[in-house]
């Protein structure tokens, strides 16, 4: 079935270096790549969000990239800051109904 | 910015018990969906809801759950009979079209359940 892997589960950073999370899917139909980040009891929120049409997309800080043939695609926080600190969803999905797919997260710490 | 709204935030039930979590969903949004996440794990797919019905579940979505969109606001979630391993945070999420890429998900702020 569908399955998205996501890793590092954990990643520790010192504020303004940047952090890399890295995540792979098994369905080749998928064709949509959110990241949601999500603060300790609260909902998941997008940051940013990539199609398979594209290879790269970038946000001020926040960049993702997308390998179709190998079916991986990362987050990279550029300039990381305290405030970053927080669990990082990846998600893919190919469903007709708008499904995603949620890899296992990752609690990204930015020590100040 | 429209908002998905979820109640309760928090409910407290005895096993075997029957809850019921509300949502409403975007206004304009035609896709439904109820997601859970046990604590410190992933967020995990329950069903989708569209067009008055079930489009999609997963094989967590047994028979003890039920969806159902009773007027044209509110999307509700039912648990017949909770079980110690139903206790997670439930998230709705709303989309305005299903398609996958045409549009992204909305979550809500979640139901917190815990079942003693």
């Amino acid at each position: 079935g569908e399955n998205v892997e996501q890793h590092p589960s954990t990643l520790s950073v010192q504020e303004g270096d940047s952090a890399v999370i890295k995540c792979t899917y098994s369905d080749s139909a998928s064709n949509y790549f959110p990241w949601y980040k999500q603060e300790l009891g609260k909902r998941p929120q997008l940051i940013i969000d990539i199609r398979s049409n594209v290879g790269e997309k970038k946000d001020q800080r926040i960049a993702v990239t997308l390998n179709k043939t190998a079916k991986h695609f990362s987050l990279h926080i550029t300039e990381t800051q305290p405030e970053d600190s927080a669990v990082y969803f990846c998600a893919a999905t190919s469903s007709n109904t708008g499904k995603l797919i949620f890899g296992q997260g990752t609690t990204l710490q930015v020590k100040p | 910015e429209p908002e998905v709204t979820q109640t309760p935030s928090h409910q407290v039930t005895q096993m075997g018990q029957e809850v019921i979590l509300r949502c409403v969903p975007i206004s304009n949004h035609l896709y439904f969906y109820w997601y859970r996440q046990i604590l410190g794990q992933k967020v995990e797919f329950l069903v989708s809801f569209y067009n008055n019905e079930i489009s999609e579940k997963s094989e967590i979505f047994d028979d003890q759950f039920s969806v159902e969109r009773p007027d044209g606001s509110n999307f509700t979630l039912k648990i017949r009979s909770t079980k110690l391993e139903d206790s997670a945070m439930y998230f709705c999420a709303s989309n305005r079209q299903g398609r996958s890429g045409a549009n992204v998900l909305t979550f809500g702020a979640g139901s917190r359940l815990t079942v003693l």
